[in-house]
């Protein structure tokens, strides 16, 4: 099972980035969210297709319908620069996207 | 607090042998699942394995294996020491990687904690 990402996205201080995740009938289940910044471990943005975990800023939200999930950043900060990976459960195995590069310019 | 220490990391010889420990705190560990993910230099994230939560000191638990593993990699749990492992044997330049423990490791959990991480090198 393959999950597909765009390697990289741009987006202006203060505009929404939309980073988006492909894969078979994905919207038949799960997809979490992770972002992880250089050096650091990864962090959960997004599970269950839609909720924050505590601490996470409204401004990350996603949704998940038919083959593409997505994560949305509002009024996006230079502090969410970092890579993005979404993941997903297919037959009791993790699998993750390939990440994409977020650039705030 | 929740907290993931992992530690083992190194140099290891391809063909070699490597035991990766991550020590829990700051919640009850056996009645979570866990798993291992890594990531090579410059590359994306890769579910290795995962454990499902048990009871008593984890020796019944439910593994998963990724295919490239599966032979190779064994995971096991020690829930009187919160305390979860993976034992990396045959081991190719391919496996080079950062290792982390991360909390959640079945179908629909998700990693909400994660380790610092522990470097493992596979080189002759």
């Amino acid at each position: 099972y393959e999950l597909t990402q765009p390697p990289s996205v741009s987006v202006s201080p203060g505009q929404t980035a939309r980073i988006t995740c492909s894969g078979d009938k994905l919207g038949e289940t799960y997809t979490c969210w992770f972002q992880q910044k250089p050096g650091q471990s990864p962090v959960l943005v997004i599970y269950q297709n839609s909720k924050r975990p505590s601490g996470i800023p409204e401004r990350f939200s996603a949704s998940n319908s038919g083959n593409t999930a997505t994560l949305t950043i509002s009024g996006t900060h230079s502090m969410d620069e970092a890579d993005y990976y979404c993941q997903a459960w297919d037959s009791s195995t993790a699998v993750f996207g390939g990440g994409t590069k977020l650039t705030v310019l | 607090e929740v907290q993931l220490l992992e530690s083992g990391g190194g140099l290891v010889q391809p063909g070699g042998s490597l035991r990766l420990s991550c020590a829990a705190s700051g919640f009850t560990f056996s009645s979570f699942a866990m798993s291992w993910v890594r990531q090579a230099p410059g590359k994306g994230l890769e579910w290795v394995s995962g454990i499902s939560g048990s009871g008593g000191s984890g020796s019944g638990a439910i593994t998963y294996y990724e295919e490239s593993v599966k032979g190779r990699f064994t995971i096991s749990r020690d829930n009187y020491k919160n305390t979860l492992y993976v034992e990396l044997s045959s081991l190719r330049a391919e496996d080079t990687a950062v290792y982390y423990c991360a909390r959640g490791g079945e179908e629909l959990d998700h990693f909400d904690y994660w380790g610092q991480g522990t470097l493992v090198t596979v080189s002759s």
